[in-house]
């Protein structure tokens, strides 16, 4: 399978631990995004990266939140003392380069903060 | 009022139903994507236009750039259409570019 694969699929955890976020995109892309989707809404913006750089961050994204894609191939999003609040599906996507370049998504990680 | 609207939010069909999906859009695009996601959360790309309309198999995408207005057609319904649809506008200059609508929830019951 050659997609965009997230790890884990499923993650429950207690409010004021860290939790991190694997996203491996499709080989070739370049771009990277990481978007959350709370019940009942359309995915939000979280933030991109163009091979290593970081590009752009929501004003969404507090500074609980970081994300990485040291060597411009998989990322992760890491949440620090998380919050109930943060509980949502995380969802991946990549795609060629930027502007019109058709984004694929992965199967999402969501995360259950009790 | 969101920049991407989509309606209805909620549809129920008998399978075999002919239905129907707008999205409404107040910005202006270099594109829309049109999203299909099913329970579990993983999401699949149906199509991508920019003018005109795309078919693959029973979906059908329009968009009228000048009225700023896209519908997602399926026809001859089955139950494993079952899914949200999410209308997604390419805006470059906006964070991400893409605006995402809210989803809307389709049942096909047998």
């Amino acid at each position: 399978d050659t997609g965009v694969s997230q790890n884990p699929r499923h993650k429950i955890t207690k409010r004021g631990q860290n939790v991190t976020f694997r996203c491996d995109p499709i080989s070739e892309h370049n771009r990277l995004y990481w978007y959350r989707q709370t019940l009942g809404q359309g995915p939000e913006f979280l933030t991109y990266f163009q091979n290593e750089a970081q590009l752009e961050k929501s004003r969404l994204l507090s500074d609980r939140f970081s994300a990485e894609r040291p060597k411009g191939s998989f990322s992760t999003l890491e949440i620090q003392r998380t919050e109930q609040g943060d509980s949502a599906m995380y969802l991946c996507a990549s795609s060629l380069d930027g502007g019109l370049s058709e984004q694929y998504f992965g199967p999402g990680t969501r995360l259950t903060v009790t | 009022k969101n920049e991407v609207e989509q309606s209805p939010q909620n549809l129920t069909a008998q399978e075999g139903e002919f239905i129907t999906i707008n999205c409404s859009y107040s910005v202006g695009i270099s594109a829309l994507h049109w999203l299909q996601q099913h329970p579990g959360g993983g999401i699949v790309s149906l199509f991508m236009l920019s003018s005109g309309k795309k078919k693959h198999g029973r979906l059908i995408a329009t968009i009228n750039i000048q009225e700023k207005h896209s519908s997602l057609h399926i026809t001859a319904s089955h139950p494993r259409d079952s899914a949200v649809y999410i209308c997604t506008v390419y805006v470059p200059g906006s964070q991400g570019n893409l605006i995402f609508g809210k989803g809307t929830k389709l049942s096909v019951k047998p």
